[in-house]
């Protein structure tokens, strides 16, 4: 059981370039999210989906796009990466229905930086 | 608009001293408390789940509380493997997003 996966751990991109942040989850979760996390700054939603097909934005979605075409997967896509996007980004996903008894998954996270 | 604040920042403990963190929480509606350990370079881990004032659970050296206004850690006899930066969040009941509200973290170091 691997939980969730996030793939690359760490990525460098030039300003402007676009890349895809993968995750993957293995459990059924319904719910899946992506955070970002910054120094001195709490961890912060930027999009979630409560089902293949539904997405919608968190806190801070500007310059990311999503998607979720099955229930394992949720990429996460920089259009044109800034380096106000230089951040740790994890992907979390929960059961649906449960009251978070089980708390959310979170990945291993994909450290970014953007030059 | 909901706000997490965690204190302290830091604590520098001895091995074997018990001490206690805090999160305090001002929300429209707790949905659930949530604590979870963040050591370097990976991604937070689910400690607990409370829901409602009074509630207490226990893991380990670990016990979690919540008030209406509050949730404590309290670790027992830590020990150095018990360094890490702990996080409390909320969720509530306003939207249907499942988002959860983070404070900034604890960084805990247990020392030998």
């Amino acid at each position: 059981n691997a939980g969730v996966t996030q793939t690359p751990k760490f990525q460098v991109l030039k300003t402007g370039q676009s890349m895809t942040l993968q995750c993957a989850q293995d459990m059924n979760h319904e719910y899946m999210s992506w955070y970002r996390q910054d120094p001195g700054m709490g961890l912060r939603l930027i999009h979630y989906s409560v089902g293949a097909g539904i997405t919608d934005q968190g806190e801070v979605p500007n310059g990311y796009n999503v998607s979720r075409s099955t229930t394992e997967d949720f990429p996460l896509r920089l259009l044109s990466a800034a380096p106000s996007q230089t951040s740790v980004y994890f992907c979390a996903s929960r059961l649906l229905g449960q009251g978070g008894r089980y708390g959310y998954t979170f990945g291993s996270g994909t450290r970014l930086t953007v030059v | 608009e909901d706000q997490v604040t965690q204190s302290p920042e830091a604590l520098r403990l001895q091995e074997g001293e018990s001490s206690s963190l805090n999160c305090s929480y001002t929300v429209s509606g707790l949905r659930g408390l949530f604590w979870y350990r963040q050591d370097p370079g990976k991604g937070p881990e689910f400690l607990f789940t409370l829901y409602s004032a009074g509630e207490e659970k226990e893991k380990e050296r670990l016990k979690a509380t919540l008030t209406k206004k509050e949730s404590f850690l309290h670790i027992t006899a830590p020990k150095p493997e018990d360094s890490a930066t702990y996080l409390c969040a909320v969720q509530t009941s306003g939207g249907s997003n499942y988002k959860l509200t983070f404070g900034k973290g604890t960084l805990l170091t247990v020392n030998p």
